[in-house]
């Protein structure tokens, strides 16, 4: 079955650095783009960061461009969010997506968290 | 940007009723156009995508129609695992993906 596990969230000061990670298996990693949303506390649903199956492309949403970058492993399955000069705003839910057709598997999520 | 509006904020039924879901288009998406449920705690679940196309294992009881800039999803008659908050995203503009603000069904 598949299955999409993230890792890496935590509390960080605002200026620092966090890098998520999102496990995948249960499916052909490699035909897949690979996209990360985040919800804010109490918040609706924001996409962040996509990358295309071959790790060709990657597109970023304004509010993180320049400071966010996504990446692709696909010898070990595996998608990255490096995210640099943290900000309050960015405290959410960040979760891994499958990206087919539409976001078909989510993960759990991995809470980051901005604060002094 | 293509904004999505959904209505309304809060459904308030019983279970057995009828639910009907809005989501509109700041401008014509065709058919792009998927639905989510999100229960408290949980990841967000697929359950319709190209408007009307139901996912994988998603009960005959949700139903998704429109195109363009109206759509509306409709779940037949309420179980108790259905009350949660269900989303509305277009990918007619990708890979600037935008979900809708969200409808909370509650009992």
């Amino acid at each position: 079955q598949v299955q999409l596990v993230e890792s890496g969230g935590g509390v960080v000061q605002p200026g620092r650095s966090l890098r998520l990670s999102c496990a995948a298996s249960g499916f052909t990693f490699t035909n897949y783009g690979m996209r990360w949303v985040r919800q804010a506390p109490g918040k609706g649903l924001e996409w962040v960061a996509v990358i295309r199956f071959d790790g060709s492309n990657q597109y970023y949403a304004d509010s993180v461009k320049g400071r966010f970058t996504i990446s692709r492993d696909n010898s070990k399955n595996m998608v990255f969010l490096q995210m640099n000069s943290l900000k309050a705003e960015d405290t959410a839910v960040y979760f891994c997506a499958r990206e087919g057709v539409v976001l078909d598997y989510w993960g759990q999520g991995s809470q980051v968290t901005v604060s002094s | 940007e293509i904004v999505l509006t959904q209505s309304p904020a809060t459904l308030s039924l019983s279970p057995g009723e009828r639910a009907t879901l809005s989501c509109r288009a700041s401008q014509s998406i065709s058919y792009y156009l998927a639905w989510y449920q999100q229960r408290p705690g949980q990841a967000p679940r697929l359950l319709i995508y190209d408007a009307s196309i139901r996912a994988t294992g998603v009960p005959a009881r949700f139903s998704g129609s429109g195109s363009g800039t109206d759509f509306t999803l409709t779940i037949s008659s309420l179980e108790p695992e259905d009350f949660a908050v269900y989303y509305c995203q277009q990918r007619s503009n990708w890979p600037h993906l935008t979900f809708g603000p969200g409808t909370k069904v509650d009992i």
